[in-house]
């Protein structure tokens, strides 16, 4: 099956500083979303981006589908930022997400 | 709107007893999915319904293990003489196209 790695696998960060997180896949895919797990374990939508690139206030996201990578950014970080990112896709027509094993974020005051 | 709600939250078992974890996903989605998150790992994929179909569950670890989503809604996810590692989180997820939204999440630990 598709293989999702993502780097690094923890992050330490100073308030304010900003981030690039990494997810790279094995085949292409027909979609692609970053999470944010909370710390009471939520995963929230960050990004659903099979391609291209979006941007919602300090993140943005940019997938190269051909290169099989995607770039999540992270920029004047927050303490509330801390958390897991994931990132996940599933390939062709099938549904199930395969996830990576997330990037553990920590952004100290 | 109202996103995806799991229920219980928490579940303590004694290992060999039955467990029914139950899913509401957002009204009008049509796909649901199952997901298993061991702790410091990301959410592997367990079984996918369309409608009441279920389409895949080639995820499933054991028969033990049975979903089901009888009126196309909501969905219980039930586990049998539970083990020790069974003890994880259970993700529901629904989609009405292609991005997955997911629940709170039931934690069941079996003793």
């Amino acid at each position: 099956g598709i293989q999702v790695e993502q780097s690094p696998p923890d992050l330490i960060l100073q308030e304010g500083a900003n981030s690039t997180l990494r997810c790279n896949f094995s085949d292409s895919v027909n979609n692609l979303q970053w999470f944010h797990q909370n710390p009471w374990g939520q995963l929230i939508n960050l990004f659903y981006i099979p391609s291209g690139t979006k941007q919602n206030g300090r993140l943005s996201a940019t997938t190269v589908a051909t290169e099989r990578y995607s770039l999540l950014y992270i920029s004047s970080s927050q303490t509330t930022d801390s958390g897991v990112y994931f990132c996940a896709v599933y390939p062709g027509a099938n549904s199930k997400l395969t996830f990576g094993k997330g990037i553990t974020l920590s952004v100290r005051p | 709107g109202a996103g995806v709600s799991q229920s219980p939250r928490y579940k303590v078992a004694k290992r060999g007893q039955d467990v029914a974890l139950r899913c509401d996903p957002i009204s009008g989605h049509v796909s649901l999915f199952w997901y298993q998150q061991a702790l410091g790992q990301g959410p592997e994929f367990l079984t996918y319904f369309q409608n009441e179909a279920q389409l895949d569950k080639s995820g499933l670890p054991s028969d033990r293990f049975f979903a089901e989503r009888p009126e196309g809604s909501v969905s219980t996810l039930k586990i049998q003489r539970t083990q020790q590692e069974d003890s994880a989180v259970y993700l529901c997820a629904s989609s009405l196209a292609r991005e997955q939204y997911f629940g709170p999440g039931t934690r069941l630990t079996v003793t």
